[in-house]
């Protein structure tokens, strides 16, 4: 079975530093690999994917992340916050060919601070 | 291009009823997932159709039903609601099965009382 660790529950930071959000899967399959974002009282938006080939993904709004399948991680980064990316992150792992069917990490409450 | 769309926004039931939900998926899109968001259990996968089958199942119990009509529309029902089945319940579509990617809803907010 599949499933998916998101190491920090909540992430402080200040505006324009830097950060990065963890997240490893555990799956006996090759998976796809993705990272949704969810500002409040709204759906889930989708930030990257990764699929296959190259191993650093950019997403939307200057993030971007690294799959590592050796360490089965797949960690979200942006170089420099702003109060707008406030907001929670869900990474999320599906079979290949799957992602009818995701399975969620337990999401990541980002917050900028002036 | 419109987006998922789902009706209602906002929903409060009280406990013993039951609730149809329901997600209008994005043109052209032929599956459609739904899933249960709480924050004890966070998102979880619900159910799953593609062409008016229900493809998968998530591991919940049988009060929670879904279907699929022709047009693709899918609509979710809970029966005999419980104080824990307040959550907000988000549909995603796909374009078809075996894809890279769910476009996901604004969400259905239930409140159960």
């Amino acid at each position: 079975a599949q499933s998916v660790t998101q190491l920090d529950s909540q992430v402080p930071v200040f505006e324009e530093a830097p950060v990065e959000l963890r997240c490893n899967y555990s799956s006996s399959v090759s998976v796809y690999l993705f990272w949704y974002v969810q500002y409040p009282n709204q759906g889930l938006q989708l930030l990257l994917k990764y699929l296959s080939g190259s191993t650093l993904v950019k997403g939307i709004n200057g993030f971007e992340a690294e799959f590592n399948k050796s360490q089965t991680s797949f960690h979200l980064r942006k170089p420099s916050v702003h109060i707008s990316d406030t907001a929670e992150y869900f990474c999320a792992v599906s079979d290949l060919g799957r992602a009818e069917k995701l399975v969620f990490g337990k999401g990541t409450k980002l917050t900028v601070n002036p | 291009k419109a987006g998922v769309t789902q009706t209602p926004r906002y929903l409060i039931k009280t406990r013993g009823q039951q609730v149809t939900l329901s997600c209008s998926p994005i043109s052209g899109h032929r599956s459609v997932s739904w899933y249960q968001q709480t924050p004890g259990q966070g998102l979880q996968f619900l159910f799953e159709y593609f062409s008016e089958t229900q493809r998968n199942k998530g591991n919940f119990p049988g009060r929670f039903s879904g279907r699929q009509f022709s047009n693709s529309r899918s609509e979710m029902n809970v029966s005999t609601l419980e104080l824990g089945d307040s959550a907000l319940y988000l549909c995603a579509s796909s374009r078809t099965e075996g894809s890279t990617e769910a476009f996901f809803g604004q969400g259905t907010r239930l409140t159960v009382v």
